[in-house]
């Protein structure tokens, strides 16, 4: 069993919908979370980070962390066709030297 | 404000040569981190250099080696390459305040082995 788990989709859906990405891990130590957007042939760029469990809001985008059901959630409102990319949700353990962990991320295409 | 750069972008090698690739932090990032992403995959963690010393290794042979210099740049040098190497590498940087700085990244070197 993976560290985390991410379905890969492709996720195609229309645009100005909601999106939904999730990510299920096993590691009961993972404390930051983070999701990562990563444009073809680009280098993966921070969206979110959150510490512990809660909801936090940037804009179009909301991050859930549920630490019990050891599960994290992206929601992308009002989705735009610039929003197609591949998302990865990472984490990783507190303090010290850092180790992310990532999942094999999902591809999203949003349809004018 | 400079992000993480890297060079070079792509690089093609033959099986069994050595290559290097380089690494700038973003300003004022002191933490150099490398991941490998092989095609349809997540990035998986290298290894870790602050204070020009490796402070974290991932399950990487040790063909796999870097260096960190007083500026905070950093090399990857991979030795005996093999097809398997084959991926896109990524360099990020962050700042050590106990753990709780996220990484950024720069856009990677593209590495084919033939």
């Amino acid at each position: 069993q993976k560290e985390v788990e991410q379905d890969p989709g492709p996720l195609s859906v229309p645009e100005g919908a909601i999106v939904s990405l999730n990510c299920t891990y096993s590691n009961s130590a993972f404390q930051y979370f983070m999701w990562y957007r990563q444009y073809s042939r680009k280098g993966p760029e921070l969206l979110m980070y959150t510490y512990s469990s809660g909801n936090k809001e940037d804009g179009r985008f909301t991050a859930q962390v549920d630490k019990s059901s050891k599960y994290i959630s992206l929601f992308i409102r009002d989705s735009q066709p610039s929003d197609s990319a591949t998302y990865l949700c990472a984490m990783s353990e507190s303090g010290g030297y850092q180790k992310v962990t990532f999942g094999i991320g999902t591809k999203l295409q949003v349809i004018p | 404000d400079a992000g993480v750069t890297q060079s070079p972008t792509h690089l093609i090698k033959t099986r069994g040569q050595q290559v290097t690739l380089r690494c700038s932090p973003k300003s004022g990032h002191d933490t150099v981190s490398w991941y490998q992403q092989a095609l349809g995959q997540g990035p998986q963690f290298i290894f870790q250099y602050y204070e020009e010393e490796e402070r974290q290794r991932g399950n990487f042979p040790d063909r796999f080696s870097g260096h960190q210099f007083p500026n905070y740049s950093s090399e990857l040098n991979v030795n005996a390459l093999l097809l398997g190497d084959s991926a896109l590498y990524l360099c990020a940087s962050s700042f050590r305040d106990g753990g709780n700085s996220p990484l950024h990244f720069g856009n990677g070197t593209r590495l084919t082995v033939t």
